[in-house]
């Protein structure tokens, strides 16, 4: 499996554009997680999905920024307008379904990020 | 609310023990995690530990857990150069769907 792709990965814009990130989580997983990091709050937590399903959107800044996930393979996050605060590097993650009293991690397997830089 | 909670900087002499330390609120957290992240790239996991287990150890990296003072520390045994990265301490809130909230990160920075 190629692992978690995003797209893309350097994006460069002038404030008030429209920005769209992609990812593709590991076939088979379940669960799909929109991080962001910056120098002055870490990694925070955006919004999750579970079998395509947003359970958790209380991390998304303001109505600025919206994610869809219409199947199991493929997810967005919009910025729409974006502003020079914006910047950050974006990081979708991807886990298989959690089985309690099974042999599974809850490990995360996170995409390379997309590095947004909002003049 | 959940908050997980690290020191920001550690640096160590090649051949030294690393100690990263971190310390979480939700006493529901079943799975507790140390992931690394290598500059330009994204987070990969290093190792577990199961909320039941007081300790871990796999090769040079030793996880202990103290479930009452919600203290979770990593160990890194003879520190080399190639250690040098952010490390980063997570909890699974389980009761929430799996949700995983991470900590700032520890950029641990290796002397030769």
């Amino acid at each position: 499996d190629a692992g978690v792709i995003q797209s893309p990965r350097h994006e460069v814009t002038e404030m008030g554009q429209e920005v769209t990130l992609r990812c593709k989580p590991i076939s088979g997983h379940n669960s799909l997680f929109w991080y962001r990091q910056t120098m002055m709050r870490g990694l925070e937590l955006l919004i999750y999905f579970n079998n395509n399903v947003p359970i958790d959107d209380s991390g998304m800044p303001e109505d600025r920024f919206s994610a869809k996930m219409p199947n199991a393979s493929f997810s967005t996050l919009k910025i729409q307008p974006s502003e020079p605060r914006d910047s950050a590097v974006y990081f979708c993650a991807s886990r298989e379904r959690l089985r309690q009293g099974a042999a599974s991690t809850g490990e995360l397997f996170f995409g390379e990020g997309s590095r947004l830089t909002v003049l | 609310g959940e908050d997980v909670e690290q020191s920001l900087f550690l640096s160590v002499r090649e051949g030294d023990s690393s100690v990263i330390n971190c310390t979480y609120t939700d006493s529901s957290s079943t799975y507790l995690y140390w992931y690394k992240q290598e500059p330009g790239a994204g987070l990969q996991l290093l190792t577990y530990i199961f909320s039941n287990m007081d300790m871990k150890q796999d090769q040079r990296l030793t996880v202990l857990l103290n479930k009452k003072d919600k203290h979770l520390s990593l160990r890194i045994a003879d520190t080399q150069t190639g250690d040098s990265a952010i490390y980063f301490c997570a909890e699974s809130v389980y009761n929430q769907g799996g949700k995983l909230i991470f900590g700032q990160g520890t950029e641990l920075s290796v002397k030769p």
